[in-house]
């Protein structure tokens, strides 16, 4: 089984910071995907990175998969009370796009 | 708009109960899963199906099995619940080609 592991687990920060999410495996992936869930919703699709290196920009995120693709990384930059979730990244092994591994989740929370 | 649509929101089953659990999606989509949510372990993946009467085991299936007699309708069953069972489970669709997750908002179930 691949592992995805994100860090940090927990962030709390005001609005108007900056902070960036890791997710990383020892593994290789095909396509890389990040989801935001809020409480007592399902996960839904942010972006996905396929290309090594790739960088995806959407309006205050900037996403950036690894050359290797083993890692990937989300930033936002000036941080919103709507930003606040839970942050997953998810993984498609080599070969497929439909199975999908998921990353172990970083919750931020964004206060004013 | 597009929906996956879990039958309930909040379940409470008693320890040996067979438990259904109904997921019903309006996209066409050929793949379907099943995965639990548990605080510090990310999604982890029960059973998938590519196609009608189709199933796969995922990473932990041990408990559980699935039923999808039709291509709209994917089902887990918890063949005799215990409370280590007591978890949020969500359902998602996708085409095989695509990229990307659709969630349903979950079923919080818990086994007493």
């Amino acid at each position: 089984t691949q592992l995805l592991e994100q860090s940090p687990q927990f962030l709390s920060i005001q609005e108007g910071e900056n902070l960036t999410v890791y997710c990383n495996s020892s593994s290789v992936f095909s396509s890389l995907q990040w989801y935001r869930q809020e409480p007592g919703e399902g996960p839904v699709l942010l972006v996905t990175v396929v290309t090594g290196g790739e960088v995806k920009k959407l309006k205050r995120l900037t996403f950036q998969f690894g050359d290797a693709r083993k890692d990937s990384s989300l930033h936002i930059t000036a941080a919103q009370p709507g930003d606040t979730g839970l942050y997953l990244c998810a993984g498609a092994a080599a070969g497929t796009a439909s199975k999908l591994t998921f990353g172990t989740g970083t919750r931020l929370q964004v206060t004013l | 708009d597009v929906k996956v649509t879990q039958s309930s929101r909040y379940l409470v089953k008693r320890t040996g109960e067979k438990v259904f659990l109904e997921c019903v999606q309006d996209m066409d989509h050929e793949n379907m899963f099943w995965y639990r949510q548990d605080p510090g372990l990310g999604l982890r993946l029960i059973y998938f199906s590519y196609d009608v009467k189709m199933k796969e085991k995922g990473d932990i299936p041990e408990g559980y099995s699935v039923s999808r007699e039709k291509k709209e309708r994917f089902s887990l069953i918890l063949e005799s619940a215990s409370t280590n069972q007591t978890s949020m489970y969500l359902c998602a669709s996708s085409f095989p080609w695509a990229y990307g997750y659709t969630f349903g908002s979950g079923t919080r179930l818990t086994v007493v």
